[in-house]
């Protein structure tokens, strides 16, 4: 089976870093994206990684390590309005359309 | 980018009714479309993949005759809770694939805004 690992809950603080780890356990690797979701509503398409290394998007860069199943997300100059879930997830190995999600990390933005 | 869109967003109904969740692609055509429930704390979870004129893939664990999965044209497909209980509660999320994107690598599924089902 696959197997994603995420933190549960983080707390920031208005303005700085925080990092999202993900590890995951798949039978093979077609690919990992991030997620943002806040509260009652859908998610919104944050990243895709498939190769190593790190992908930066504006304030949002998220990174993959293959040989270590491991990605992050990095959110940087943090905004209020990036208080929401975030969603590791990665597709199924087996199966091209099918996207297998995490828990899910909650972050707290402080003021 | 690409628009998907959910009705309703919000329906409280009695158990045992029934309830349509319908999805549409806005802006563009939809290969497949799949839906996805949600709840409190949870990760979304796949119950099942609809591609237009066929018959749905259910997920395992998901009753096929409960949730029903009709998927009609291009923009548009339905889920049917049949006969719904207190447990069926939660939020249901549906996403689609761009046609127009079939076979690129990124592929990335656009999410409509879910429905929010509460049954009493």
């Amino acid at each position: 089976g696959q197997n994603i690992d995420q933190p549960t809950e983080m707390t920031a603080t208005e303005g700085a870093i925080v990092q999202i780890n993900c590890t995951y356990q798949t039978s093979g690797f077609n690919g990992l994206f991030w997620y943002q979701q806040h509260a009652g509503e859908a998610p919104t398409f944050l990243s895709y990684n498939v190769l190593d290394g790190l992908e930066e998007k504006g304030r949002f860069s998220s990174f993959l390590s293959r040989s270590k199943g491991y990605s992050y997300l990095l959110l940087k100059e943090l905004q209020m309005k990036d208080s929401a879930s975030y969603l590791c997830a990665v597709r199924d190995p087996n199966r091209d359309d099918k996207i297998i999600f995490g828990k899910g990390t909650r972050l707290h933005i402080l003021p | 980018g690409a628009v998907v869109s959910q009705h309703p967003s919000r329906v409280i109904c009695k158990s045992g009714t029934s309830v349509k969740i319908e999805c549409r692609s806005l802006d563009f055509q939809a290969t497949t479309m799949f839906w996805y429930r949600q709840f409190p704390k949870k990760s979304l979870m796949l119950m099942a993949t609809s591609n237009e004129g066929s018959k749905a893939t259910y997920e395992q664990g998901v009753e096929k005759d409960k949730f029903l999965i009709n998927h009609a044209s291009l923009t548009l497909s339905t889920l049917t809770v049949t006969s719904a209980h207190p447990e069926d509660s939660s939020f249901y999320i549906c996403s689609a694939r761009d046609r127009a994107l079939a076979g690129e690598l990124h592929n990335e599924q656009f999410f409509g805004p879910g429905t929010r089902l509460t049954v009493l």
